[in-house]
Order: structure tokens, then sequence, then C-alpha cells
């Protein structure tokens, strides 16, 4: 089954500064999709961004941007000029004909 | 507004009983997906459907039931025979199948504490 891993429980970055999450996975399918999710205290998942393994162009969407490496099977979400609002669990997800597989999750603090 | 809808959102259960949450779409997906969320673990999946009156076991599918009567409903019932039902449990939906590679919408859970 196809694994996902999240290394960092933890992080922590200063408002208005630029963060990075890792995400590395695992399969042998050559066609998948890759997500991240935010949760908020709110408990709400909220997709932030998607990226399609057959295009080499990496996602952006506003502040959120991915760093999408297939021969390492990495993908890392940069958030530049971090908001207080960005606080929360972020999820990385693979999904291919089958089910979709989450990290454990990386808690990212936005401090003031 | 198209959305998930969980309820409740804190259910407290005795040991021994069993209990449902509710998990209704109006978003007109044809999948729908029940997942439990402990701390350090992320997402594990419970039980899916993907269309009304069939549904399949996920990784963690024992001590639990589903049902899938309409397309808008599907909800969980968690039973007795759950060692560790304490958990937050997400539903989530998509628009087409679970072979479809399009992102899930999910709802605002409920937490269920047993007490």
């Amino acid at each position: 089954a196809q694994t996902v891993t999240q290394s960092q429980p933890e992080m922590s970055v200063q408002e208005a500064e630029t963060v990075t999450l890792s995400c590395t996975y695992d399969t042998s399918e050559n066609n998948y999709y890759l997500f991240w999710y935010k949760q908020p205290p709110s408990r709400q998942m909220i997709l932030v961004i998607r990226q399609e393994a057959y295009k080499q162009q990496n996602a952006t969407e506003n502040r959120f941007s991915v760093n999408f490496q297939k021969a390492a099977k990495s993908f890392s979400l940069k958030i530049s000029d971090s908001q207080l609002g960005d606080t929360a669990m972020y999820f990385c997800a693979f999904k291919d004909n089958n089910d979709m597989r989450f990290g454990a999750g990386t808690r990212l603090t936005v401090k003031p | 507004d198209g959305g998930i809808t969980q309820s409740p959102k804190y259910l407290f259960r005795k040991e021994g009983q069993n209990v449902t949450l509710s998990c209704e779409q109006n978003l007109n997906h044809d999948a729908m997906y029940w997942y439990r969320q402990d701390p350090g673990q992320g997402l594990r999946l419970i039980y899916y459907s993907q269309i009304v009156n069939d549904f399949q076991k996920g990784d963690i599918a024992e001590g639990y039931s589903v049902s899938r009567e309409k397309k808008e409903s599907f909800p969980l019932t968690v039973t007795s025979a759950q060692k560790n039902p304490t958990a937050f449990y997400l539903c989530a939906s998509s628009i087409y199948g679970r072979n479809a590679n399009y992102g899930y919408t999910f709802g605002s859970g409920t937490r269920l504490t047993v007490v």
C-alpha cells in the first residue's frame, strides 16, 4: 500500500516569513495526484493545493506553492508571507485509483 | 450553500452502547467516505461508498457499520465491538467515484468520547 510520510510533527514561523513543509510518499504507480489539506482549530479540512503527477510544472495557489520532485517522490509545501490564519495542521495526501492516503500531519504555528 | 453536514459535533457514549454519527451532503457527489483521526496518525479510512446501497470496508472497519440508502446520506454506527472508539470522525465526499483523482470535500467532524 502507498505510504505518505511527513517528518516534521511541528513547525513554527514568524509572521510574514516563508516556511516549507515536507512530504514524501512511496508508490509504484506512475499516474497519481497529490494534495495538501489544511485543518485549522475548527477542524474543518480545507483543500489547499493539488498536483497532478504527470504535470512537471509545480502547482501554485496564491501564497501556497509546491515543490514536486517525482523521481525523489517528494512533495513539499511552501507558504510565503505567512499569516496568523495559516496556523493549522497540514496534511499531505496521495491518491491514485484507490483510496486517498494521508500523512500524520505537521502542526504549523505562525507567531506574531 | 453546498457542503457536508456532520452531526452532532460532540458525542458521548457509554461503554457497551452503539452510537450513530450522521453525515449528509447536498453536493450531488457520488462517493462518500468515513475517516477516523487520532493524534499523530493522520486520517485512516473506515468505510467508503461509491453508489447507493453499496459500500466497502476501509483499513479499520472492525467495530463499525454503515449504510447508504440515499445518495445524500452516509451514517456511521460505532458499535460496542469497537474497543477504542474515542476519536475524531470525519466524513468526506467526492464528485466521482473512488477511482477518480479529485480532491475530497470534508465535513466539520464529530468528536466521539467514551465515558
